[in-house]
This record gives structure tokens, C-alpha cells and sequence, in this order.
């Protein structure tokens, strides 16, 4: 079936890096764009990057150009998301999205993968 | 960045209620706003797009309104499984903003 799995969270100290996949499965992978999207514990939704289906574009939030990097391997069917310098509020699930295949909002998610930040 | 302002941040209604939700783009986006609906420990689940158009699946009693700056989700009829986290998101252009969110509650 459709669906994508997240990998690659954990606890992490400050000033280090972590890289985050997602795997996708039951669609053609290399069709579509990617995005992340993270949720800090017990606030709001913050969308975070996206990457054109053919890995060509990318385009990141305000905040977070320059420290996170997004990528994707179409031979492998999954995206990256690369976060360096990590801060404690980088603390929050990642989400990884697909584009919708009517209405580019219309989201497939995965379930999320828990990253913290803590010395 | 666009910037988008969601009102009220919480609400408490009783089922059958009507409820509304507000979004204010910090500028024009034309009708490229969506909603989602969260409920806690899950992903967000998408409702209208387009700003007015019914996510397939999705019930009656939600609709969507507004373009340019100003955006308007409303329930009819609010039910027990309605109860959650709603969120407004432009897909104008990159990057895309999601609103702070409305927590629906129970009275």
C-alpha cells in the first residue's frame, strides 16, 4: 500500500547533526515532490522544506536555510532531510509528506519520527 | 514569508454548534489556502483545499470560504469527533506557512 516511513530520530546533543529518511513504498516515488514538516511538543504545525520530484529544487523555511538540507535518491525511493548545528528547539516530530496527486496540499503523511535535542 | 494569522488560538463549543475559524494572509494568495484537521498524536488530515473545494471523504458540515487575504473555515454542526486541532496552510508559494492553530474544545 501507500505509505511512507520516517527513520533516523533520536536524541541528539546541541551543536550536533542528525539525518532523517523516509522511505516510500506503493507509488511511483520519482513523480512526486517531497516535503518535511516538524511539530515541536505541544505546538503548531511548521513546514519545513520541500524538493521538487526530480531533486532539482529545493526551498526551505525562512528560519531554517542553512542548516538543514533536503535530498532525495530516486533509485532508492526516499528523501533525507539533513540537520546540522541542531538546537534544542529543533525538538519536535518530523513529519515527511508526499505531494497530492490532484491538489499538491492534499498530503499523504507518514507517522513522524521523534527528534530531541538535549545535552 | 507569507505570514498567516489563525483566530481564535482555542474555542469551546457543544456539539451542534456552529463553529468558524479565521485565517488572514499577510498578503494576497489568492484562493491557494487549505485546512487541516489534528487530533493529538496523529498526522494532520486535510479537509478543504482550494480554499472553498471538500476534500473527497471528507463531511458536509465542513466548508471552506474566502480569497486574497481573508479565509473562513466553518463547521455547521460541530460533532463529537470534531473535536481537534485545526490549522489553515498557504500553498500560494514557497515557503509554505501554516497558521498557529485552533484547538476546538468541549463546553
Amino acid at each position: 500500500q501507500v505509505q511512507l516511513v520516517e527513520s533516523g530520530g533520536g536524541v541528539v546533543q546541541p551543536g550536533r547533526s542528525l539525518r532523517l529518511s523516509c522511505a516510500a513504498s506503493g507509488f511511483t516515488f520519482s513523480n512526486f515532490a517531497m516535503y518535511w514538516v516538524r511539530q515541536a511538543p505541544g505546538k503548531g504545525l511548521e513546514w519545513v522544506a520541500v524538493i521538487s520530484a526530480d531533486g532539482n529544487t529545493k526551498y526551505y523555511a525562512d528560519s531554517l536555510r542553512g542548516r538543514f538540507t533536503i535530498s532525495r535518491d530516486n533509485s532508492r525511493n526516499t528523501q533525507f532531510l539533513q540537520m546540522n548545528n541542531l538546537r534544542s528547539d529543533d525538538t519536535a516530530v518530523y513529519y515527511c509528506a508526499r505531494s497530492g496527486e490532484t491538489a499538491t496540499i492534499d498530503l499523504l503523511w507518514g507517522q513522524g519520527t521523534l527528534v530531541t535535542v538535549s545535552s | 514569508a507569507i505570514q498567516m494569522t489563525q483566530s481564535p488560538s482555542s474555542l469551546s463549543a457543544s456539539i451542534g454548534d456552529r463553529v468558524t475559524i479565521t485565517c488572514r494572509a499577510s498578503q494576497g494568495i489568492g484562493s491557494d489556502l487549505g485546512w487541516f484537521q489534528q487530533k493529538p498524536g496523529k498526522a494532520p488530515k486535510l479537509l478543504i483545499y482550494g480554499a472553498s473545494s471538500l476534500r473527497t471523504g471528507v463531511p458536509s458540515r465542513f466548508s471552506g470560504s474566502g480569497s486574497g487575504t481573508d479565509f473562513t473555515l466553518t463547521i455547521s454542526s460541530l460533532q463529537p469527533e470534531d473535536f481537534a486541532t485545526y490549522y489553515c496552510l498557504q500553498d500560494y508559494n514557497y515557503p509554505w506557512t501554516f497558521g498557529q492553530g485552533t484547538k476546538v474544545e468541549i463546553k
